[in-house]
């Protein structure tokens, strides 16, 4: 069965340093979504690639990057983590003209 | 743009009782809205979604939401609640014009079942 996978599944770090999230997706989207999930706050964009080599920001995307090599994979970079991205991490994806995303299981990252 | 307003942070209704998780929405475009849940430790799954088409939408483990554009409002409904039920609920919004693929969600509001 097609399917989404995220990886690690928890995370702890320090304050300034790098970490990658990666998110893979078996479905064969061209689109794909990277949220954070914070108290209060729902689920909010932080970057979105509509297809290979393509990428954009979303509404919270000071402090991260991402890049798009190939369909399946759409890993997230934190430059130089800081406490205020302690947070769980949810990947998605969905088929160009279709409507419903589908999300991957979550990270859990912690920043000390 | 679009953006959704969910009305009660937190719900509590009693097992049997009727469900009612309010969400109300702004667009500039026509919108699609989506109803997702989420349970403990698990990421999101679609409950049910609106795309123009019928105003009464049902979706899985009986709930059902309409649309109504006079009030801008896309209200979940189930008419008896189950235990199973307890989770938390998202509504969210996109334009339904074309290349417009993003998500805009609102904050949530957590159901409780009460025994």
């Amino acid at each position: 069965d097609a399917e989404i996978t995220q990886s690690p599944r928890h995370k702890i770090t320090e304050t300034g340093r790098q970490v990658t999230l990666a998110c893979h997706q078996t479905w064969n989207h061209n689109n794909m979504f990277w949220y954070r999930q914070d108290l209060g706050h729902g689920l909010r964009l932080i970057h979105y690639s509509y297809g290979v080599h393509d990428t954009n920001k979303g509404e919270v995307s000071d402090g991260y990057s991402v890049s798009r090599s190939n369909t399946e994979d759409l890993p997230l970079t934190l430059e130089s983590a800081a406490s205020s991205q302690t947070s769980v991490y949810f990947c998605a994806s969905s088929a160009t003209r279709t409507d419903t995303q589908y999300f991957g299981p979550g990270t859990r990252l912690t920043v000390l | 743009a679009q953006s959704v307003t969910q009305l009660g942070s937190h719900v509590s209704v009693s097992e049997g009782a009727l469900v009612l998780l309010r969400c109300n929405y702004s667009s500039s475009v026509p919108p699609y809205l989506f109803w997702y849940v989420q349970y403990p430790n698990q990421g999101l799954q679609l409950l049910l979604k609106y795309t123009s088409a019928a105003t009464l939408v049902k979706g899985i483990n009986g709930f059902e939401a309409e649309f109504k554009k006079s009030e801008t409002s896309f209200h979940l409904t189930k008419p008896s609640a189950h235990m199973s039920d307890a989770a938390e609920y998202f509504c969210a919004v996109r334009g339904a014009n074309f290349g417009n693929e993003k998500l805009t969600f609102g904050t949530g509001t957590r159901l409780t079942i009460i025994p």
